[in-house]
């Protein structure tokens, strides 16, 4: 079975600050990661995909370790509007099956 | 930026009534998804659609489920014979490509709740 599993927090941190959040899932054979963004009772955004070499867009590093089974979300300098639910996606293998983690809440305070 | 159009926003219900939730995906998409997702749970996979058949379903969608193209734009899900724990937030979703080489691109969502 394809599990990916979250800290679901809450992350509680204040502007500025950086954050981390791990996730890890249970087949090695999966074969694409992603990093997903939900708003309270919103759809979910794709943030960015996940690739074993790091990938960076501006604030945002995600990071894939295959040997750990281990994905990562780095944010720095976190806003106020980083504020959201952080769904980590493993793509099952199948067309559109796509298997997501229950989320790790943020909340960046002033 | 283009968008995935879901109606009706909320969908109240009855217990083993019908209910049909409507979706027009992005239109030059070609792949065409299901998902749901109960309160305070994960997002759960239903069904994939393409080239007018599913190419894949989980365990979720069962034979009260099933779905539909009507015409050219319209994607849509219908439960034959609700149940209460059919109460979710049903996200419709497209791509232009396979998952795993273009975006996912989810529609706002239609909240039901079957009572």
């Amino acid at each position: 079975r394809k599990e990916v599993e979250q800290d679901p927090g809450p992350f509680n941190v204040p502007e500025g600050a950086t954050v981390a959040f791990n996730c890890t899932y249970s087949n090695s054979a999966s074969q694409s990661f992603f990093w997903y963004r939900q708003d309270c009772r919103k759809e979910p955004k794709l943030l960015m995909s996940v690739y074993s070499s790091g990938n960076e867009d501006g604030r945002f590093t995600a990071q894939l370790n295959r040997a750990s089974q281990y994905i990562s979300l780095l944010i720095r300098d976190s806003k106020l509007s980083d504020s959201a639910t952080y769904l980590c996606v493993g793509y099952g293998g199948s067309q559109g099956n796509l298997i997501f983690g229950k989320g790790t809440k943020l909340s960046v305070k002033p | 930026e283009p968008e995935v159009t879901q109606t009706p926003s909320h969908q109240v219900t009855q217990m083993g009534q019908e209910v049909i939730l409507r979706c027009v995906p992005i239109s030059n998409h070609l792949y065409f998804y299901w998902y749901r997702q109960i309160l305070g749970q994960k997002v759960e996979f239903l069904v994939s659609f393409y080239n007018n058949e599913i190419s894949e379903k989980s365990e979720i969608f069962d034979d009260q489920f099933s779905v539909e193209r009507p015409d050219g734009s319209n994607f849509t899900l219908k439960i034959r014979s609700t149940k209460l724990e059919d109460s979710a937030m049903y996200f419709c979703a497209s791509s232009e490509g396979t998952v795993t080489n273009e975006k996912l691109f989810f529609g706002s969502g239609t909240q039901l709740s079957v009572l």
